[in-house]
């Protein structure tokens, strides 16, 4: 298994300000992954975090409003932009790892309230 | 369109009680089949299902993949209150990014 450490656990935030959470894996891995879960609901992927290029988004999710940055093959973060309260929502990212890296382990996630 | 259904959406148990829970999925590439329990905010692993009829099994937890009819279920036998959770399956498609696709979820409630 891997040792995903994500922080802030939680946050409060006023709307029109911006929020970044980081992700910190214990080894190497190519891909990072940052998911929304809106309450009540499941997980929906934004988008995938390669190292040393862009990321790539997912339909309905664009950089200017989630920027994420992947400075080397352990860390990356995700920036929640210009908040509203629909963005009030659990964050998770995660990163595969396992025999043919398909056993994805998640972080902490961090709950964002915007007031 | 890619799409995991996961039922019954929510489930009320006894202690004691054995529960089944379902996972089918339409999907254009499948590489395997992941199992999660979110009782907090970070879903925990429990099993990844690659093969048909292979049962992967730990503790009062076992899984099956049925690649032919598009399913999977978690069975969870003389349950407790601990194991009231949240259940999530996953798709991991075959894109080169190992990009999961995740099942609306079973809410799980074990009353003592």
């Amino acid at each position: 298994s891997a040792v995903i450490s994500q922080k802030p656990s939680r946050d409060i935030c006023q709307r029109g300000t911006s929020l970044t959470i980081q992700c910190q894996v214990d080894s190497q891995v190519t891909m990072m992954f940052w998911y929304r879960q809106q309450p009540g609901q499941s997980l929906t992927l934004i988008a995938t975090a390669n190292q040393g290029s862009e990321a790539t988004y997912e339909s309905g999710f664009v950089i200017d409003k989630f920027p994420i940055s992947r400075p080397n093959l352990t860390f990356s973060t995700l920036t929640v932009s210009n908040m509203s309260p629909e963005d009030s929502s659990i964050y998770l990212c995660s990163a595969p790892v396992g025999t043919g890296n398909t056993e994805a382990f998640f972080g902490q996630g961090t709950r964002l309230t915007v007031v | 369109e890619d799409k995991v259904v996961q039922s019954p959406l929510s489930l009320v148990v006894h202690e004691g009680d054995t529960v089944t829970l379902n996972c089918s999925y339409e999907v254009t590439n499948f590489r395997s089949l992941l199992w999660y329990k979110q009782e907090k905010k970070a879903p925990t692993f429990l099993f990844m299902l690659t093969s048909s009829g292979i049962e992967k099994k730990s503790g009062r937890l076992s899984s099956i993949l049925d690649k032919k009819e598009l399913f999977s279920i978690l069975n969870i036998t003389a349950t407790q209150t601990g194991d009231s959770a949240i259940y999530l399956c996953a798709v991991v498609m075959n894109t080169g990014f190992q990009k999961l696709v995740f099942g609306t979820g079973t809410r799980l409630l074990v009353s003592p």
